[in-house]
């Protein structure tokens, strides 16, 4: 069975200082994996994925994250807060097989200024 | 590019009444929609999947005769909510996926439902 797993509904970082939200899964075979922000009453934006290839991939807003097969985490990261990061932030992965998208259960991060 | 649009973005009504949600994919042809539901404080849950001309793929515990989707073309998919209860009310979530790039879903902003 697919799944998803973030360990912190809550993460808190000063303006200015680096930030990691984290997410492991469990998936059988190789997985593509993703991550979205959530803004209060929106939708979900596209932040990143991860296919194939270079283990660290970039994405929007100056966000990254690192495919970690050993560990099977992708943790978010970006290296300076901004106040206008603070949001809601799934992270989801789904089977190559498959295209459907099984979410974790969100991580709310409060950039303090 | 990749944008998707949901109308309308709130809707109240009464309850036994039917609501229809319409999500559009502005800039791209959608090969496949989803609908998710979204209760406060929760993560996405997975409603249905459709295809374009075909009939749409419910989740274990989704009542295809509640929720009824339509995809009659490759840039738009209507959910409608068939006698409506105050339990129906949540925030209801379309997202498409694009030829080419069928891993990647994008996501609609969102129709929040108030059923009284």
């Amino acid at each position: 069975a697919q799944s998803v797993a973030q360990p912190e509904d809550q993460v808190n970082v000063a303006e200015g200082n680096p930030l990691t939200v984290k997410c492991t899964y469990s998936v059988s075979g190789n997985p593509y994996l993703f991550w979205y922000v959530q803004y209060p009453n929106r939708g979900l934006q596209f932040l990143l994925k991860y296919i194939t290839g270079d283990n660290l991939v970039k994405g929007s807003y100056g966000f990254e994250a690192e495919f970690n097969k050993s560990q099977t985490s992708f943790h978010l990261k970006k290296p300076s807060a901004l106040v206008s990061d603070s949001a809601l932030y799934f992270c989801a992965v789904s089977p190559q097989e498959a295209n459907n998208l099984f979410f974790g259960t969100g991580t709310r991060l409060t950039v303090i200024p | 590019g990749a944008v998707v649009s949901q109308h309308p973005s709130w809707v109240i009504c009464k309850s036994g009444t039917s609501v229809k949600i319409e999500c559009r994919s502005l800039d791209f042809q959608a090969t496949t929609m989803f609908w998710y539901r979204q209760f406060p404080k929760q993560s996405l849950m997975l409603m249905a999947t459709s295809n374009e001309g075909s009939k749409a793929t419910y989740e274990q515990g989704v009542e295809k005769d509640k929720f009824l989707i339509n995809h009659a073309s490759l840039t738009l998919s209507t959910l409608t909510v068939t006698s409506a209860h105050p339990e129906d009310s949540s925030f209801y979530i379309c997202s498409a996926t694009s030829l080419g790039q069928e891993e990647t879903q994008y996501f609609g902003p969102g129709t929040r439902l108030l059923v009284l």
